[in-house]
């Protein structure tokens, strides 16, 4: 069973440009997270989206945006860059909403803001 | 606010002996807890998961306390070997109908041979 990707590995961007992550979640799976991962710090919670739904937000300003789209799959998109953007991204995806359902991850993307 | 604290300094332990990272939390009651394993610019991979009315968890060499009055958790890897270092994450969910776990900074294992 393949596990969840997110692509690309890693991403050049300049402040001010846009940045765009993709993410495709375990075959079955119909929630997807977005998480931040600054160095040093824990991860952070960007955005939940379950059957294409955004379900919940982080407490990430409105330039972190992002969609999911039918076949489960999901973007992130962070507008106006900032350097203090640069960070791993990571995706997760997991079985329908539960309360305590394991979260599959991605390898992650390296997003460097310079 | 709700707070995690996991020991911010590596731990370091000669291999086979019993490795502990300690998980407290502040300002939340948690339905379940759950340890995950970094590994350098890779994603989590999760361990365990523990509830709120189980007070102990076995995996193979893992082993995991819940105490809810202490507000802590405790992660043991039994034997350790070089291949267990990493970075161990510790999340909190499910407490006031959140269903998205909170995680803490981690904790560095470093197994020396």
């Amino acid at each position: 069973e393949a596990g969840v990707t997110q692509s690309p590995t890693h991403l050049i961007k300049t402040r001010g440009q846009q940045a765009t992550l993709r993410c495709s979640p375990i075959s079955g799976h119909t929630s997807v997270y977005w998480y931040q991962q600054a160095l040093g710090l824990g991860l952070q919670f960007l955005l939940w989206y379950d059957e294409g739904e955004e379900r919940n937000r982080g407490n990430f300003p409105p330039r972190f945006s992002g969609r999911q789209f039918p076949n489960y799959s999901s973007e992130l998109n962070v507008n106006a860059l900032e350097l203090e953007d640069s960070a791993l991204y990571l995706c997760a995806s997991s079985l329908e909403l539960a309360a305590d359902n394991e979260q599959f991850f991605g390898p992650g993307t390296r997003l460097t803001v310079l | 606010s709700q707070k995690i604290e996991q020991n911010s300094e590596a731990l370091n332990i000669q291999e086979g002996k019993t490795a502990t990272l300690t998980c407290n939390y502040t300002n939340y009651s948690p339905a379940y807890l759950q340890w995950y394993r970094q590994d350098p610019g890779r994603g989590p991979v999760f361990l365990l998961l523990i509830r709120e009315n189980e007070k102990e968890k076995r995996k193979e060499r893992l082993k995991v306390t819940f105490d809810t009055t202490l507000k802590q958790s405790l992660f043991h890897i039994t034997a350790s070997q070089p291949a267990d270092s990493a970075t161990y994450l510790c999340a909190l969910g499910g407490g006031g109908g959140s269903y998205i776990p909170t995680f803490g900074r981690g904790t560095s294992l470093i197994v020396h041979p």
